[in-house]
């Protein structure tokens, strides 16, 4: 069965310093993995994919994720944090080889300091 | 583009009552999904419909709650009775693909349900 894991709870950054938001997934084919973002009282945003191809993927508002497939983590990452980046992050996955509906994690908060 | 459209955006009832929330997903989308989040629990997927097919509704908690797509621009999920721990956020999502596939999910702004 595929399952997703978010380790942190809370994550808290100061203005300006990189941030990472972990995320660990089990699949048993190929893994669909999916970055989220939901600020307070609003549905999830889409940040960021990956599908297949390289493993640094590129998204909104400054965001990108390293697929690592040895490690099976696909952590979410800023170069310099914005006190707008401070939200509720999801990671999600889906396995690619099997029809199967996507599985999110419980999501984790990040707190950007000023 | 509206995005999904969720109706009503905030719910109060008394425990008994049926309640109806209604989803209208981005036009040309044909996957649906129902979402439920609580504190406690997380996101729950509660049901998708693939065009306008129910797929896989193992995530609906009960017999009290139902899902219909009678067409591809409108769902419905419905309860009844409602009871007060269905109070939660409910979130509509659409997609292209069968099952979201490897497409992302756009979601709709969510009804907050209290039931009293």
């Amino acid at each position: 069965a595929q399952s997703v894991a978010q380790p942190e709870d809370q994550v808290n950054v100061a203005e300006g310093n990189p941030l990472t938001v972990k995320c660990t997934y089990s699949v048993s084919g190929n893994p669909y993995l999916f970055w989220y973002v939901q600020y307070p009282n609003r549905g999830l945003q889409f940040l960021l994919k990956y599908i297949t191809g390289d493993n640094l993927v590129k998204g909104s508002y400054g965001f990108e994720a390293e697929f690592n497939k040895s490690q099976t983590s696909f952590h979410l990452k800023k170069p310099s944090a914005l006190v707008s980046d401070s939200a509720l992050y999801f990671c999600a996955v889906r396995d690619g080889n099997r029809d199967d509906k996507i599985i999110f994690g419980k999501g984790t908060r990040l707190h950007i300091l000023p | 583009d509206a995005g999904v459209i969720q109706s009503p955006r905030h719910e109060v009832t008394e425990m008994g009552q049926e309640v109806t929330l209604r989803c209208k997903p981005i036009s040309g989308h044909n996957s649906l999904f129902w979402y439920r989040q609580t504190m406690m629990r997380g996101l729950e997927l509660l049901i998708y419909f693939n065009n306008n097919v129910p797929i896989d509704d193992s995530g609906m908690p009960e017999d009290r709650f139902s899902a219909k797509m009678p067409n591809a621009s409108f769902s419905t999920l419905k309860i009844q009775p409602s009871e007060p721990r269905d109070s939660a956020v409910y979130f509509c999502a659409s997609s292209t693909g069968l099952a979201g596939a490897y497409n992302e999910q756009f979601f709709g702004p969510g009804t907050r349900l209290t039931v009293l």
